[in-house]
C-alpha cells in the first residue's frame, strides 16, 4: 500500500521555466511533509518542509504548496536551472510527541532540466 | 563537520551469504534509520534505532537485523541474501527533526 504517491516518473522542463512536481498520500493522519532531492551516488538530501497547519511554504526558487483537503502536496521550482536536474522524493511523516519520526517516501520523480 | 559515514560503499555478495552494513551518524545526532531502495523505486523504511534499541520497524523480513552501539553509530545485517536484496541501503541519522542521509551503500547480490 504505497501511502505517499509520485505518479509522474519522469518530467522535463525547459531551463527557465517553472518546474511543478505533484505528490498524493493516502493517511490523512500525516502533518508534516517534505521534499527531498537526490543526484546519482549520492544520498537524499533535505530541500524543503511544510507542516499541515500551513497550505505554503517558500525558500528561494523553491515553493512548496499543501492542500490537506485533496491530500496533495506540489513542489515547484521558478525559474529551472540545469542543476535542479535529479530524483525528487516527497515524504510524509506524523509528528507526533512520542518521537516517532519514520519517514515515508513516494517513488520518486526524476527532472530533467533542458537547455 | 561530517555528515553520515556509510560503508562500504559498494558490495558483492552471492545468494545465501549474510552481510553487515555500517553506518556513523552525522555528529549531534541520536536516531538512525535505515532504508532500501531499490531500482526505481523510493526508500522504503526498514527500521530504526534509539537508545540502543529498534523503535519502529518496516515490513522487512527477520533477516534483516541491526543494531546500534553507544556512540550512537549503526549496523544493518542481512542473513541469507537473496538476489531481490540487491538494492541501494541508506542510512539516515537525526536528531528529532532534522534528519541527514549518508551517500548510501550499494549491495549486488549474485
Amino acid at each position: 500500500d504505497q501511502q505517499v504517491k509520485q505518479n509522474s516518473p519522469s518530467l522535463s522542463v525547459q531551463e527557465g521555466r517553472i518546474s511543478i512536481l505533484n505528490c498524493d498520500y493516502t493517511n490523512s493522519m500525516f502533518d508534516y511533509f517534505l521534499w527531498y532531492k537526490k543526484y546519482p551516488a549520492e544520498g537524499p538530501t533535505f530541500l524543503i518542509s511544510i507542516s499541515s497547519i500551513k497550505d505554503k511554504n517558500e525558500d528561494g526558487r523553491f515553493t512548496v504548496f499543501l492542500n490537506k483537503s485533496a491530500k496533495h502536496l506540489s513542489l515547484h521550482i521558478v525559474p529551472s536551472q540545469p542543476g535542479d536536474s535529479a530524483v525528487y522524493f516527497c515524504a510524509a511523516t506524523l509528528l507526533e510527541l512520542n518521537r516517532d519520526d519514520k519517514i515515508i517516501f513516494g517513488k520518486g520523480t526524476r527532472l530533467h532540466i533542458l537547455p | 563537520d561530517a555528515g553520515v559515514t556509510q560503508s562500504p560503499t559498494h558490495l558483492i555478495k552471492t545468494r545465501g551469504q549474510q552481510v553487515t552494513l555500517r553506518c556513523s551518524p552525522k555528529s549531534g545526532h541520536d536516531t538512525v534509520s535505515w532504508y532500501q531502495q531499490a531500482l526505481g523505486q523510493g526508500p522504503q523504511f526498514i527500521f530504526q534505532y534509539y537508545e540502543e534499541e529498534e523503535r519502529q520497524r518496516g515490513n522487512f523480513p527477520d533477516r534483516f537485523s541491526g543494531h546500534q552501539f553507544p556512540n550512537y553509530s549503526s549496523e544493518l545485517n542481512v542473513n541469507a541474501l537473496l538476489l531481490g536484496d540487491s538494492a541501494l541501503y541508506l542510512c539516515a541519522s537525526s536528531l528529532l527533526y532534522d534528519y541527514t542521509f549518508g551517500s548510501g551503500t550499494r549491495l549486488t547480490v549474485v
